[in-house]
């Protein structure tokens, strides 16, 4: 089944970390960039952030300027994986976190999103 | 940043009516941008992209329009299960989204 599953949500307190895990499975996802997009509660989705399809190459992995160098994302892809490592977390990054697919017709990418996960919350409170 | 206005916030129809959804972008965006579907509790899914072009597997009652910088999606004959809330995207600057047309049915 073509799939992403996010992980690794949950409460954290501010100025914390957290790392997000998604798993990939049902297609080449090497072959994909990937995004985490948020979504807070009554909220339309908002981009957080894009990784390249190789996992040495930088060129193409880019974050949301509200970031602010607080996020890293990367991948594995002999684990079909992808993670998002925050850190100084605040109380407006709660939010539910979606992994998503690049849409890629005919093996172009063109900055859509074809395949989401459920999400995971994270929530940043005391 | 681009922002995408989305109207109405609320749309409220019968079974059978045509819905008529827009979004408006802060500036010119050729025709690269497109919609989602997205029901309580689930993901967003994508309906149309790139103004008119369905994704694989969305129904022919779903199409999208656009005339510079304000675009239309249009269910033509609504059904039950198309109660859900709406997004626009672009893609002509990084990703943005709209904030949203709640289509009750």
């Amino acid at each position: 089944e073509v799939q992403l599953v996010e992980s690794g949500g949950g409460l954290v307190q501010p100025g914390g970390s957290l790392r997000l895990s998604c798993a990939a499975s049902g297609f080449a996802f090497s072959s994909y960039l990937m995004h985490w997009v948020r979504q807070a509660p009554g909220k339309g989705p908002v981009w957080v952030s894009r990784v390249s399809r190789s996992e040495t190459d930088v060129s193409n992995t880019a974050y949301a300027g509200f970031v602010e160098g607080r996020f890293t994302t990367s991948r594995d892809n002999a684990k079909d994986t992808v993670y998002l490592q925050m850190s100084s977390l605040r109380a407006e990054d709660t939010a539910v976190y979606y992994c998503a697919r690049e849409f890629s017709p005919f093996s172009t990418p063109i900055r859509y999103f074809d395949l989401w996960g459920r999400g995971t919350l994270v929530t940043v409170s005391s | 940043e681009i922002v995408l206005t989305q109207s109405p916030a609320t749309l409220s129809l019968s079974p059978g009516e045509r819905a008529t959804l827009s979004c408006r972008a802060s500036q010119g965006v050729v025709s690269y941008l497109g919609w989602y579907q997205q029901k309580p509790g689930q993901a967003p899914r994508l309906l149309i992209y790139d103004a008119s072009n369905r994704a694989t597997g969305i129904p022919p009652r779903f199409s999208g329009s656009w005339s510079g910088t304000d675009f239309t999606l249009t269910i033509s004959s609504l059904e039950p299960e198309d109660s859900a809330v709406y997004y626009c995207q672009q893609r002509y600057a990084w990703y943005t989204f709209g904030q949203g047309t709640k289509l009750e049915i």
